[in-house]
């Protein structure tokens, strides 16, 4: 059982230094989304995605870009990577948007920026 | 102000004691509640869901639902020292699939 797979699983960058974290889920999952989560801030909303070619902006996404073009793949692009982006990231599925089911998180990207 | 708070801890318990964990929010259109739990370097991973008011119990596990307050609460009894970990609450109006998370309270159960 699969589940949500991110890789890498650690990664240290250079500020101005662009990247992208990849996610993937085996389970048919329409809803996909990214946090963040810092000490003491919980997990932030980056970015969402309701189905294949559909994405949204959460609370936090600023320097950040995704794109949906499978139902499998949800990957997470950091333009011009700066300190402020040095966190935990995870990715995150669920059945659909509609249904309310609750979501299902990966192990981590665990991300340093100097 | 955060629209879902919890305590930080550490909360420090004995072994076979019960853990009691809550979340207060302010937004009443959430209807859907859920407690994950995260060992330390894993993703969290679901351990109970709810909708609205009400208990619901699952082994050693109880979620509790207060609306009214706007209060949430997760029993584990019988605690072991495998259930060290930070739990986080989450909360979910029924719109678009938008979770507002809990920072987590993090739980050591001592030998």
């Amino acid at each position: 059982n699969a589940g949500v797979t991110q890789t890498p699983k650690f990664q240290v960058l250079k500020t101005g230094q662009s990247m992208t974290l990849q996610c993937a889920q085996d389970m048919n999952h329409e809803y996909m989304s990214w946090y963040r989560q810092d000490p003491g801030m919980g997990l932030r909303l980056i970015h969402y995605s309701v189905g294949a070619g559909i994405t949204d902006q959460g609370e936090v996404p600023n320097g950040y870009n995704v794109s949906r073009s499978t139902t499998e793949d949800f990957p997470l692009r950091l333009l011009s990577a700066a300190p402020s982006q040095t966190s935990v990231y995870f990715c995150a599925s669920s059945v659909d948007a509609y249904s309310n089911q609750p979501q299902h998180f990966g192990d981590g990207t665990r991300l340093s920026i100097l | 102000q955060k629209e879902v708070e919890q305590d930080p801890g550490p909360l420090s318990v004995p072994e076979g004691a019960i853990v009691s964990l809550n979340c207060t929010y302010s937004n009443s259109a959430f209807q859907y509640f859920m407690w994950y739990r995260q060992y330390s370097r894993k993703g969290p991973e679901l351990l109970m869901y709810t909708y609205s008011s009400g208990n619901k119990e699952d082994g050693r596990f109880t979620a509790q639902v207060d609306k009214s307050s706007k209060y949430i609460s997760l029993f584990i009894r019988d605690s072991q020292p495998s259930d060290s970990a930070t739990y986080l609450c989450a909360m979910m109006t029924d719109s678009w699939g938008k979770f507002q998370f809990g920072a987590g309270t993090q739980v050591v159960v001592t030998p």
